[in-house]
């Protein structure tokens, strides 16, 4: 079975330019994570999907951070402007829903310089 | 509210002793939780989770987990560490209506020879 695909696994970007993550979920899973994870930290949610809806995005800084699962597949997760404090991993997982363990990708790592 | 607290930035064991990595939860209504494992420039690994019944929940490569709901705690243990268990360990915990899942701030594991 294939697991949580993500793009890029790196990416360096200067202060105010625009950067795009991509999130391919395990086939079948209806929920859909994106975490932050700063170096040191524990994964910090931005956003829950449930099929092509958000469930709860109150973390997610929504001034220079936006997100989408169109069809409730597929995820994009976007940063413009980017600021130096957003260096981190973003790690985008999935799950059947509920209750149920959550499968996490290899991560982007972001560099903002 | 839903918060995990990991009260141990690291854990040191030598190799063979047993190991207890820590976890308190906060949360309304049942709690539902998990441990990750994280390996250098790896996504986290899921390795055990607690949903309801006995009280102490076995999983991969070893480790287990109790599950204690007077002390909201959900401390993960291991009878014989190894020096490949050298990780960072996340405890989460989820809430069934909505999915959402929050994790601690990651406890380093080292195991010496």
């Amino acid at each position: 079975e294939a697991g949580v695909a993500q793009s890029p696994r790196y990416k360096i970007i200067e202060k105010r330019q625009s950067v795009a993550f991509w999130c391919n979920p395990i086939s079948g899973h209806a929920t859909l994570y994106w975490y932050q994870q700063i170096l040191g930290q524990g994964p910090k949610l931005l956003i829950q999907f449930q099929n092509n809806g958000v469930v709860d995005d109150s973390q997610l800084p929504k001034d220079r951070f936006s997100a989408e699962r169109l069809k409730g597949v597929d995820s994009t997760l976007k940063i413009q402007p980017a600021k130096l404090e957003d260096s981190a991993v973003y790690l985008c997982a999935s799950s059947l829903g509920g209750i149920t363990e959550a499968f996490f990708g290899q991560g982007t790592r972001l560099t903002v310089v | 509210a839903q918060s995990v607290a990991q009260p141990e930035d690291q854990v040191n064991v030598a190799e063979g002793n047993p190991l207890t990595v820590k976890c308190t939860y906060s949360v309304s209504g049942n709690p539902y939780l998990f441990w990750y494992v994280q390996y250098p420039n790896r996504g986290l690994q899921f390795l055990l989770k607690y949903i309801t019944g006995d009280n102490l929940v076995k999983g991969s490569y070893g480790f287990e987990a109790e599950f204690n709901k007077s002390q909201t705690s959900f401390h993960l243990k291991k009878p014989s560490a190894l020096v490949s268990d050298s990780a960072l360990y996340f405890c989460a915990v989820g809430r069934s209506n909505t999915g959402k899942l929050i994790f601690g701030q990651g406890t380093t594991l080292q195991v010496k020879p």
